[in-house]
């Protein structure tokens, strides 16, 4: 089965405390996403890696790190200073070069974060 | 600063009846515009996407409707069931060598028996 696992399905942590989101895919894409969704708010961009060992912060990576380590993995770590992590995180990726399959990204079934 | 416009934000529409959701961007420089669908608890999921070189794009009953003057992009389900029932997402992507998709806040559907 090709596709995006994320876990786990829910997370639980207390405030202060860093958490670590993993993101799996294997699909050989070469670019990968994290995404963070609100209630009623649209997907909002924290981090994208175009190849390994390399990426950039997108709309809002204050409070969170990345690492690309291998092009099938791609974590996540909320840490203390983000300031509202309970969240749906989601993860995508996509081929990253070529004309049709360059913008297609595909997601990952997401992670609930509840920090108390 | 919200790049893409989506409307309405929530949307009831009868068993077999037409479900319309409108995106409006400001960006010209967008060059790609896919629509994605969400089930409560799981992912988006790609549903269909447009050039704005085309004016429209059909896939079974889904068809967006491009109108590259006025900036506006809408989502049409023909024939809506209840398995539609989900949110919506419109987005954009600038043009080659962008990663960063700019989505729309989303309209949550649901289609009544």
């Amino acid at each position: 089965d090709g596709g995006i696992t994320q876990s786990p399905k829910y997370l639980f942590r207390k405030e202060g405390q860093n958490v670590t989101l993993s993101c799996e895919q294997n699909l050989n894409h070469d670019a990968m996403y994290w995404y963070r969704q609100d209630p009623g708010q649209g997907l909002r961009l924290i981090y994208y890696s175009q190849i390994v060992n390399d990426f950039q912060k997108g709309d809002i990576a204050e409070g969170y790190s990345v690492s690309r380590e291998k092009k099938e993995s791609f974590p996540l770590t909320v840490t203390s200073a983000q300031k509202n992590p309970t969240a749906f995180y989601l993860c995508a990726s996509s081929i990253g070069s070529g004309t049709g399959g360059f913008y297609e990204q595909y997601f990952g079934p997401g992670t609930r974060l509840t920090v108390t | 600063q919200q790049q893409v416009k989506q409307s309405p934000q929530s949307l009831i529409v009868q068993k077999g009846g037409i479900s319309i959701i409108n995106c409006a961007y400001e960006n010209t420089a967008f060059d790609y515009f896919p629509w994605y669908q969400q089930f409560p608890g799981k992912g988006p999921a790609l549903l269909i996407a447009i050039r704005p070189d085309v004016s429209e794009k059909k896939e079974g009953r889904f068809t967006i409707s491009f109108n590259k003057s006025a900036k506006q992009f809408s989502l049409h389900i023909m024939d809506s069931q209840p398995g539609d029932s989900a949110t919506y997402f419109c987005a954009a992507i600038l043009g080659a060598g962008s990663y960063q998709l700019t989505f729309g806040k989303g309209t949550k559907l649901s289609v009544i028996p």
